[in-house]
């Protein structure tokens, strides 16, 4: 069975403040995803990975980078975290675009 | 770009009845995955049907590569089915998209 897992599942930051959300999967898959979920927008790319060393821009970067140190690994950093990033954040991995993708628990973020 | 509607927006049911879900997307898709999403959860696959018909417990989904469209239909539903169910669309531009979502409240 597939498994990604997701540090920490729940964040509260200031404005301002930097935030790094952590995404490890043991199922040797090549591309990892960070996505978003709120209401009305559905789930929304942010980056996305090939593999270690590879960091993409997805539909929504602005605000967000990423970094994949190692197959397993794949963070998101909020430099400046703002309110307008309170979501629900969501790491997911998959062997290709075209094959099966692999989700996370999910990170709440609330930044006040 | 790609886009991915999902209908109903929302659906009620009395346990037993059997529910169709649609999704609609505008471009070619490589792939197509329906997923479960429980209220505050996660999401689960629950199958990968680009093209075709594939079945899984009583969940069936059939997708019609021509006119871009797949549904998934669940029969017999059960309390438990309640969650939102998503429609995931990859395609040669090689992004991933969702739906909104179709919202699923099953009643005993």
């Amino acid at each position: 069975e597939a498994a990604v897992t997701q540090s920490p599942r729940n964040k509260v930051a200031v404005t301002g403040g930097k935030v790094t959300l952590s995404c490890n999967q043991t199922n040797n898959h090549n591309n990892m995803y960070w996505y978003r979920q709120d209401t009305g927008h559905g789930l929304r790319l942010i980056h996305y990975s090939y593999g270690a060393g590879s960091t993409e821009k997805g539909d929504i970067p602005d605000g967000y980078k990423a970094s994949r140190p190692s197959q397993e690994n794949f963070s998101l950093i909020l430099e400046l975290a703002t309110p307008s990033q309170t979501s629900v954040y969501f790491c997911a991995s998959g062997d290709d675009w075209g094959d099966e993708q692999y989700f996370g628990p999910g990170t709440r973020l609330t930044v006040l | 770009g790609q886009q991915v509607q999902q209908s109903p927006a929302s659906l009620v049911l009395q346990e037993g009845e059997n529910a169709e879900l649609q999704c609609n997307f505008s471009s070619t898709a490589t792939q197509l995955q329906w997923f479960y999403q429980s209220p505050g959860g996660s999401l689960v696959s629950l199958l990968s049907n680009p093209s075709g018909t594939k079945h899984t417990g009583r969940l069936t989904s059939t997708t019609v590569t021509k006119e871009r469209r797949s549904s998934l239909h669940i029969s017999s539903s059960q309390t438990t089915d309640s969650g939102t169910y998503l429609c995931a669309i990859a395609s040669n531009t090689n992004k991933v998209v969702f739906g909104t979502g179709t919202r699923l409240q099953v009643l005993p």
